[in-house]
């Protein structure tokens, strides 16, 4: 079945900072890769997402990119605040299936 | 527009008690899930509904049973709580036409 790691598990970084979280997946047939944000105490919440039609979306600060040839896809931001620190996660889904399968988790911490 | 609402916010249990876990969207979604969440570990399906009526299992489904009782609310029983148990539990609901996983805030579960 498939299998999503990530990495790191934690990241520091200072405010203004861009912060880079990778994820690796084992299935081929996955085409479709969420990123979710968790704030303590919350439940996750989708920040942005990508299809595997597609090599690259942004969203503001955000970006998402996908190498389907490596099964690498990851999660950029760019001028960090401290409300990006939060838990991130990575997910995949297999088309033909309803799972998606998460990677363990950031934690990612903005030094005003 | 609630989401997805999840009841209690904690428990504490003793092994060997049951107890039942609500969950409840107004999304209108066909499909709801259950995950549990532990420390290093992501967030693994319990079991997931794709329609009211149908169930499935998902990677750790052992100790658990679930009922959608109709499109709304999907809930998770534990019959003979156990303290391998003991994580947050986290609903979630599923836009069809977008993939877009909606989660509840959680159920913290402690059992002695």
């Amino acid at each position: 079945g498939e299998n999503v790691e990530q990495h790191p598990s934690t990241l520091s970084v200072q405010e203004g900072d861009s912060a880079v979280i990778k994820c690796t997946y084992s299935d081929s047939a996955s085409n479709y890769f969420p990123w979710y944000k968790q704030e303590l105490g919350k439940g996750p919440q989708l920040i942005i997402d990508i299809r595997s039609n597609v090599g690259e979306k942004k969203d503001q600060r955000i970006a998402v990119t996908l190498n389907k040839t490596a099964k690498h896809f990851s999660l950029h931001i760019t001028e960090t605040q401290p409300e990006d620190s939060a838990v991130y996660f990575c997910a995949a889904r297999d088309s033909g299936t309803y799972k998606y399968i998460f990677g363990t988790g950031t934690r990612l911490k903005v030094l005003a | 527009n609630a989401g997805v609402t999840q009841t209690p916010k904690f428990q504490v249990l003793k092994t060997g008690q049951s107890m039942t876990l609500q969950c409840a969207q107004d999304m209108n979604h066909n499909s709801m899930y259950w995950y549990r969440q532990d420390p290093g570990m992501g967030l693994r399906l319990i079991y997931y509904s794709a329609s009211e009526g149908t169930t499935d299992k998902g990677e750790v489904p052992n100790g658990y049973n679930v009922s959608r009782l109709n499109k709304r609310e999907f809930s998770l029983r534990l019959e003979s709580a156990a303290p391998s148990q003991t994580s947050v539990y986290f609903c979630a609901s599923k836009d069809s036409s977008t993939d877009t996983q909606y989660f509840g805030p959680g159920t913290r579960l402690t059992v002695l």
